[in-house]
């Protein structure tokens, strides 16, 4: 079992319309949870990040985690085709380093 | 307020040839982090830096890589005899560590090393 999984895609989504990421996790520790962007040939960018059960909600981005069910999400709303990238989750145990998913890839048609 | 800065961010090397790849982090932070990220797969951690210490290289190949940070200048990740296997591009990124868990970590523009 990975790690860290996410669905690879594409996802696709018509411009406007709100783009859902998943990602679950296997280390019922994990205790920090992050999303990152990677536009194709360039380097991840922080966008969210979650610590406790619940929404985290900044601009268009909206962080969901639930340890229980060892499952965090990435929405974003009014989708945007710049918003065309990889997500990446990555999960923090409390040993600094990040384990990340082999990322989602999205697509915003306009 | 620069970023995470990483030269160079294209090397070439021959077989047998030694890579050297340099990051400084961002200011105010004195933690540095190397991942390697092989085309199509995903982002692996190497190795965990503080100034003049390797806290965590659990991610490290155990021969031909190694990894600094000296008390001034950049932390180098060096790569000894490299091989085709090597290509990749490699990303340093950085953070405050306000603690072991609240960790954010920003990532430089890495280096894409290509071995010929």
């Amino acid at each position: 079992q990975k790690e860290v999984e996410q669905n690879s895609g594409p996802l696709s989504v018509p411009e406007g319309a709100i783009a859902s990421l998943n990602c679950t996790y296997s280390d019922r520790g994990s205790q920090s949870f992050f999303w990152y962007r990677q536009y194709s040939g360039k380097s991840p960018e922080l966008i969210m990040f979650i610590y406790s059960n619940g929404d985290k909600e900044d601009g268009r981005f909206t962080a969901q985690l639930n340890k229980a069910s060892q499952y965090v999400s990435l929405l974003i709303r009014d989708s945007q085709p710049s918003d065309s990238a990889t997500y990446l989750c990555a999960v923090n145990s409390g040993f600094q380093k990040l384990v990340f998913g082999t990322g989602t890839r999205l697509l915003v048609s306009p | 307020n620069a970023g995470v800065m990483q030269n160079p961010r294209h090397l070439v090397r021959r077989r047998g040839q030694e890579a050297r790849l340099r990051c400084s982090p961002m200011k105010g932070h004195s933690h540095v982090y190397w991942y390697r990220q092989l085309p199509e797969e995903g982002l692996k951690f190497m190795v965990y830096l503080q100034k003049e210490n390797i806290i965590d290289e659990s991610g490290m190949p155990k021969e031909r890589f190694s990894a600094e940070f000296p008390k001034e200048g950049p932390s180098i990740l060096r790569i000894q005899q490299v091989v085709r296997g090597d290509s990749a591009a490699y990303f340093c990124a950085s953070s405050p560590l306000r603690d072991r868990i609240y960790n954010e970590q920003f990532f430089g523009p890495g280096t894409r090393l290509t071995v010929l």
